[in-house]
C-alpha cells in the first residue's frame, strides 16, 4: 500500500540553483496536487492536475512550474531557487475533485527543501 | 476569498480531558468543510468532513457539525488520549464555480496531551 509516495525526503539547495520534486501515486486518482506548509501559514495550494497532461495555477505559482505527463506522475520544479522557497512540499491525489465532489484529498509524507 | 480562521496553538491537554478546536470559516456559497490531521513526520489524514449545514461528521472519537448560522465548524472529543497528539488542520472547499480545485486550509492547531 505505497498510497502516495514522494522523493526526494530532504533536500538542500543553493539560490539559483534547479531540481525537480517527483509525486508518484499507485491509485489511479484523476486529481493531483502540490501544497506547501510553512510554520504559521498553514498549507497552500502551489498548481494541481486534473488529469494526464493538464495543470491549473493555484494560490502561490510563482516561481514553481509542474508536469503532468503520466497519470501516475506529477513533478514540481524550481528553475532558480530562492530563500523563500524553503519549506515543506506535500503532495496529494484525489479520486474525485476534492473541492467539489468532497473527495478526501492523500497526501505524501513530504519534501523537506531548503534553499540557502 | 475564503479563508479559514483556527485557535492558536499550542493546545495542551491532560489525558481524558475534553476538547474543543475552534474553527471559523468566511467562503462563497456553501463549501464542505474538512478537519485533517497530521502525526509528526507524516502528511495529512482526512479526520472527517461535512457536506451541508447541520451535518456532522465523526471519526475516532472526534465530532464537529458545520453550522452555517456561526461560519463554524470546531472539532471536539470527549476524552483524549496521548496517542492524538498532532496537528490538526480545518479545510474549506475551494471550488466556487470558476474552476478551482483544491482546498482551502487553516494555519493548524497543534494539539500536546500529557498523560
Amino acid at each position: 500500500n505505497a498510497g502516495v509516495t514522494q522523493t526526494p525526503k530532504f533536500r538542500v539547495l543553493k539560490t539559483g540553483q534547479s531540481m525537480t520534486l517527483l509525486c508518484a501515486q499507485d491509485m489511479n486518482h484523476e486529481y493531483m496536487y502540490w501544497y506547501r506548509q510553512d510554520p504559521g501559514m498553514g498549507l497552500r495550494l502551489i498548481h494541481y492536475s486534473v488529469g494526464e497532461g493538464t495543470t491549473a495555477k493555484g494560490e502561490v505559482p510563482d516561481g514553481y512550474n509542474v508536469s503532468r505527463l503520466k497519470k501516475q506522475n506529477f513533478l514540481l520544479g524550481l528553475e532558480s531557487a530562492a530563500p523563500s522557497q524553503t519549506s515543506v512540499y506535500f503532495c496529494a491525489s484525489s479520486y474525485r475533485l476534492t473541492g467539489v465532489d468532497n473527495s478526501p484529498l492523500h497526501f505524501g509524507n513530504g519534501t523537506r527543501l531548503t534553499v540557502t | 476569498g475564503n479563508s479559514v480562521t483556527q485557535m492558536e496553538g499550542p493546545v495542551t491537554l491532560s489525558e481524558e480531558a475534553f476538547l474543543t478546536i475552534n474553527c471559523t470559516y468566511t467562503a462563497t456559497g456553501y463549501p464542505s468543510l474538512f478537519w485533517y490531521v497530521q502525526y509528526p513526520g507524516e502528511g495529512l489524514q482526512l479526520l472527517l468532513k461535512a457536506t451541508k449545514a447541520d451535518d456532522k461528521g465523526s471519526n475516532k472519537g472526534f465530532e464537529a457539525t458545520y453550522r452555517k448560522e456561526t461560519t463554524s465548524f470546531h472539532l471536539e472529543k470527549g476524552s483524549v488520549q496521548v496517542s492524538d497528539s498532532a496537528v490538526y488542520f480545518c479545510a474549506l472547499g475551494r471550488y466556487s464555480g470558476g474552476g478551482a480545485d483544491g482546498l482551502t486550509f487553516g494555519k493548524g492547531t497543534h494539539l500536546i496531551i500529557q498523560p
